[in-house]
């Protein structure tokens, strides 16, 4: 069956910190793989999406990075982070052509 | 470009009310329409979908109906339990399209 793990659950760091979100897809091949961010009180923005290895499109010029060094590994970086860069945040993938999505648990990163 | 707009909340309801969450959208072309649901502290889970005008995806006693004619894909549920408690996401994406535009989220309370 296809799922996708994503870690940590939660996360607490000081500003100025590295940051590296891990998200994995299991059961499946050459998927489009997405990192997706839910401010507080806000709606979800997309942040980047893969259709390949190391293929990497960003959609908001931000603090943050994404590499896929892997089919089935997306990670989202940071070399030091912001108070702004706060939120919950979500990692999804889909098979190319289709049109439905699955996303995993999410990771609560607080910046403090 | 695509975009979703939907009902701003916070939503409190009472158990066994009726809960409507207007979604309208703009898209080129035959997006496919969906709903997703957030439960406290967790991910997004699909809720229903829609791939062409009239479709009407259901789960969970939730409706949606793919209105072409007036760009809307309406959320709606006839009884609400305290367990709908959630925020709700209108969504599409176009068959070309690598992205999923959300809405800005509903946040629903039903109360007991």
């Amino acid at each position: 069956s296809q799922t996708i793990h994503q870690w940590p659950a939660t996360l607490v760091q000081p500003v100025g910190s590295p940051l590296s979100l891990e998200c994995t897809v299991e059961g499946t091949s050459n998927p489009n793989l997405y990192w997706y961010r839910q401010a507080a009180g806000r709606g979800l923005q997309l942040l980047f999406y893969s259709v390949g290895i190391g293929q990497i499109s960003s959609e908001v010029p931000q603090n943050l990075s994404a590499s896929r060094p892997q089919d089935r590994q997306f990670i989202l970086s940071s070399k030091k982070l912001l108070l702004s860069d706060s939120g919950f945040y979500l990692c999804a993938w889909r098979i190319q052509g289709a049109r439905g999505y699955t996303f995993g648990s999410g990771t609560r990163l607080t910046v403090v | 470009g695509n975009s979703v707009t939907q009902m701003e909340g916070p939503v409190t309801l009472s158990e066994e009310a009726f809960l409507t969450i207007n979604c309208t959208y703009t898209a080129t072309g035959y997006p496919s329409l969906f709903w997703y649901v957030q439960y406290p502290g967790e991910g997004l889970q699909l809720l229903l979908k829609a791939t062409k005008a009239d479709d009407k995806g259901s789960n969970k006693g939730f409706e949606a109906t793919y209105r072409k004619e007036t760009t809307s894909f309406h959320l709606e549920k006839g009884s609400v339990q305290v367990s709908d408690s959630a925020v709700y996401f209108c969504a599409l994406t176009n068959d070309n399209d690598y992205k999923l535009s959300f809405g800005a989220g509903t946040t629903v309370t039903v109360r007991a």
